[in-house]
């Protein structure tokens, strides 16, 4: 089945670093890309999300471009400031079955220091 | 904007227990989901539906039972509390689009002692 391996974390930066989280996927057909933010204490959050190959989703400083052939949608950002601490989750749609269901990875934890 | 509502936020439960955990969403959304989320795990779906009346079994639906009487709600049944249905529940809703991303409540944290 369907199935996404994003870097394992904690990832710990220091304010004003470059960021990479490493999201890879398999599945059939032609799924929809997703990154999902979750701060401290809160529900899941679309950050952003690309629909088909070589398309770019960018929010809030962050970008993701999906890579099809080499299975990849990386979440990027230039600079990151303290507030971006959270858990990042990459996702695809499953639409087998006719309904759409997310297939999510496992989190990465990132915390950023002033 | 209230969004999606789930209650209650946290929950200790003994052993054999039962208890609903309730969703409902004011967004009109057709499609409304149940996932759970364990340590280091990520979500795994456990139900779903695509409209009022109509459910379907996720990844992790054992123990578990949901309905869809109307458009606004699903709650979650649990009907013999086991320890390991410790968890944090979320639910989500979304449009019925092609591209549509879900949104998400705040959490159920259940524990089961």
């Amino acid at each position: 089945g369907d199935s996404v391996t994003q870097m394992e974390g904690p990832v710990t930066l220091s304010e004003e670093a470059f960021l990479t989280i490493n999201c890879t996927y398999t599945a059939t057909g032609y799924p929809s890309l997703f990154w999902y933010v979750q701060y401290p204490g809160e529900g899941l959050q679309l950050l952003l999300k690309a629909t088909k190959a070589d398309d770019k989703g960018s929010n809030k400083g962050f970008e993701a471009t999906y890579r099809k052939e080499t299975t990849s949608f990386h979440l990027e950002k230039g600079s990151v400031q303290v507030s971006d601490s959270a858990v990042y989750f990459c996702a695809l749609s499953d639409q087998q079955g006719g309904s759409e269901k997310l297939v999510f990875g496992k989190g990465t934890k990132l915390t950023v220091n002033p | 904007n209230a969004g999606v509502t789930q209650t209650p936020k946290f929950r200790i439960l003994k052993i054999g227990q039962s208890m609903t955990l309730q969703c409902t969403q004011d967004m009109n959304h057709n499609y409304m989901y149940w996932y759970r989320q364990d340590p280091g795990m990520g979500l795994k779906l456990i139900y779903y539906s695509v409209g009022a009346g109509i459910t379907d079994k996720g990844e992790v639906p054992n123990g578990y039972n949901v309905s869809r009487s109307t458009t606004e709600d699903f709650p979650l049944r649990l009907e013999l509390a086991a320890p390991s249905q410790t968890s944090v529940y979320f639910c989500a809703s979304r449009l019925e689009s092609p591209t549509g991303s879900q949104h998400f409540g705040d959490g159920t944290r259940l524990s089961i002692l």
